[in-house]
């Protein structure tokens, strides 16, 4: 069985300061990890996935992602804020087959100016 | 490449009627993945195709179905439609199944009234 928990429903930063989304997992097998982002009425855009190569793993827009397997984590990261950050991110834990991805409850980014 | 669509973007359905959405995915994807998104229950996963045969399906009721064509186009179909159906439908599309990496398309935004 997999699971996955977003720490953090909504996170609120200033522009130009660091970005920090909590993803924790459970998963029976070694996992596949991903973060999507998804922006108002748009679908979901592929931000980074982990698949057991290196531990941090560098995606789009500046984003990157640490696994931590002693702590079931894969927390997402950004050094900088933008504006156009804004949006619902969701961690994603997948297993064998699509139906065993779940998807975390997502966590909505603000970012004030 | 172009991405992912989907269509009709909105629709708006009397409970008991049925809906047929539909999804083009990318050229050259023969994966495709439905899903359904609520405020409540989050993403879930409905069903995936490959090379036109189900190959993994979530845990809806048999109201929800599907099939995929030769060109790997998919629709989605929803029969004695619920208020509790309206929901976006996001469809995702990978260049083949197990395969993870999915790209999703903007969704169907469908209410129910």
């Amino acid at each position: 069985a997999q699971s996955v928990t977003q720490l953090d429903s909504h996170v609120s930063v200033s522009e130009g300061t660091p970005v920090l989304l909590r993803c924790n997992y459970s998963s029976s097998y070694s996992p596949s990890l991903f973060w999507y982002v998804q922006h108002p009425n748009k679908g979901l855009q592929l931000l980074l996935k982990y698949t057991s190569a290196a531990t941090l793993v560098k995606g789009i827009n500046g984003f990157e992602a640490e696994f931590k397997k002693s702590e079931t984590s894969f927390h997402l990261t950004k050094p900088s804020a933008h504006m156009s950050d804004a949006a619902e991110y969701f961690c994603v834990v997948s297993g064998r087959n699509n139906n065993d991805m779940r998807f975390g409850a997502g966590t909505r980014l603000t970012v004030k100016p | 490449k172009a991405g992912v669509t989907q269509t009709p973007r909105y629709l708006i359905k009397t409970r008991g009627q049925q809906v047929t959405l539909s999804c083009s995915p990318i050229s050259g994807h023969r994966s495709v993945s439905w899903y359904q998104q609520t405020p409540g229950q989050g993403l879930q996963f409905l069903f995936e195709y490959f090379s036109e045969t189900q190959r993994n399906k979530g845990n809806f009721p048999g109201r929800f179905s599907g099939r995929q064509f030769s060109n790997s186009r998919s629709e989605m179909n929803v029969s004695t439609l619920e208020l509790g159906d309206s929901a976006l439908y996001l469809c995702a599309s990978s260049p083949w199944t197990g395969d993870y990496e999915q790209y999703f398309g903007p969704g169907t935004r469908l209410t129910v009234t």
